[in-house]
């Protein structure tokens, strides 16, 4: 089954650039989207099918995806930001979805 | 707005079943998969499976293959995930989310508040 790969860990000082990778067999191929999940409450979806981001979401929030690595970029971050993050990706075929391990951001 | 409501938290002795319901509202009831996604304490996100609740039709993962059962009733827009034979490895929060497609991948969009259930002797 296909396996992805996420860091246990993420931490950046405020104002600056995080960025959090997902790693997969030739990944580029496949569309990943991005769940936010704070303590205690469900996961929201911040990028879709690689760089879309849902009504609501500011432009911080950016994704890209090429080759076997797909990485979520958030500029500027700050303390609201702290939040696990998951990728995602579905097998239009089969309709199965994965989920990576997810990645916890620690903003310093 | 779209809405997800999950039924309560739940306290099961092991070798039982739960089920969990999602009400939704918003939006047009059929038009979207719902999927059910779970969470053990301190752990990552773990996909359960799907249910089209146009027709019912179904999609489990192989992991829940025989133990779950997802179901719809269209009258009341409301969809049920039902786990059996329960062991101490299914306490989880429970969510249930709704799908949203493109021809080629499908995302969660919105999702339920969670459904903590708890598998314990």
């Amino acid at each position: 089954s296909y396996v992805l790969t996420q860091p246990p860990s993420v931490s950046g000082a405020p104002g600056q650039t995080a960025r959090i990778t997902c790693g997969g067999d030739n990944i580029g191929s496949k569309s990943v989207h991005w769940y936010q999940q704070k303590p205690g409450q469900a996961p929201v979806l911040v990028v879709y099918d690689n760089n879309d981001r849902p009504s609501g979401i500011p432009a911080r929030f950016s994704g890209s995806n090429s080759g076997n690595t797909a990485t979520l970029t958030i500029s500027r971050v700050g303390a609201g930001d702290e939040a696990d993050y998951y990728c995602q990706v579905c097998d239009r075929s089969s309709e199965h979805w994965v989920f990576g391990g997810g990645t916890k951001l620690t903003v310093l | 707005q779209v809405q997800l409501v999950q039924s309560g938290a739940e306290v099961k002795k092991p070798g039982a079943s739960v089920k969990v319901s999602c009400k939704a509202s918003g939006y047009t009831f059929i038009a979207y998969y719902m999927y059910w996604v779970r969470q053990a304490p301190g752990q990552g996100l773990e996909w359960m499976g799907l249910i089209n609740p146009s027709g019912g039709s179904t999609t489990y993962a192989q992991k829940f293959q025989g133990r779950v059962t997802m179901t719809r009733d269209t009258s009341t827009s409301t969809v049920y995930m039902e786990l059996s034979s329960l062991r101490s490895e299914d306490t989880a929060v429970y969510y249930c989310a709704r799908g949203d497609c493109s021809s080629f991948t499908c995302w969660a969009d919105y999702w339920g508040q969670g459904t903590l259930v708890t598998v314990s002797s």
